[in-house]
């Protein structure tokens, strides 16, 4: 069974700090591995996803990281804001058809 | 890019009653459409997976007589909360994905809707 554990469950910086989130998974036959974004009390935000055969993705601020053999994603976020506070989330699609298992989550406090 | 739109966004509703959220693919087709729930201070639960004009196929320890799922067509999916409790009361999310089924496209997901069961 997959489980999928996200590093630090919690976390506050002040405005303008690069940070690193990260996301570990037991079963390292990954199909792909997406990362989220979750204000409170809304829907997800995808973020980036990376295909098993990539090592990393990025989109503006944001590089991800893929490391399969270890079980390991790393989210970076470069030059932190005060609207990038929210939870991040990571999502492993391994094993079997389509099925999907969500880390449990990051809540990120960046202090103007 | 892909819009999932889910509603409503909010519902209260009394003990006994049935409550529908619809999930719509906006400019995709939707092979497959995924719904989870979310506990306050939990991370997303998957309850089933449900791929057009088929059963939808349920987590274990997911009652498919309380919650019904039907995927009638490429762009939309509805979940029914049938004879709501309140422990039924959490964050339901829908997620879509287009595409042929089985292939790790990205999953866009709709806003939610937050249930509460009196």
């Amino acid at each position: 069974k997959q489980e999928v554990t996200q590093i630090p469950a919690a976390l506050s910086v002040p405005e303008g700090e690069n940070l690193v989130l990260n996301c570990s998974f037991t079963d390292s036959a990954i199909y792909n591995l997406q990362w989220f974004r979750q204000d409170p009390g809304k829907g997800l935000t995808s973020l980036l996803l990376i295909q098993s055969s990539q090592r990393e993705q990025t989109s503006g601020r944001l590089n991800a990281s893929l490391d399969k053999s270890s079980g390991r994603s790393t989210l970076y976020i470069a030059a932190s804001q005060p609207g990038d506070s929210a939870t991040y989330l990571c999502a492993v699609k391994a094993g079997g058809y389509q099925k999907v298992t969500f880390g449990t989550g990051t809540k990120l406090q960046v202090i103007p | 890019g892909a819009v999932v739109s889910q509603h409503p966004s909010w519902v209260i509703c009394k003990s006994g009653t049935s409550v529908k959220i619809e999930c719509r693919s906006l400019d995709f087709q939707a092979t497959t459409m995924f719904w989870y729930r979310q506990f306050p201070k939990q991370s997303l639960m998957l309850m089933a997976t449900s791929n057009e004009g088929s059963k939808a196929t349920y987590e274990q320890g997911v009652e498919k007589d309380k919650f019904l799922i039907n995927h009638a067509s490429l762009t939309l999916s509805t979940l029914t909360v049938t004879s709501a409790h309140p422990e039924d009361s959490s964050f339901y999310i829908c997620s879509a994905r287009g595409g042929e089924a089985g292939q790790g496209g990205p999953l866009h997901f709709g806003n939610g809707t937050r249930l509460t069961v009196t």
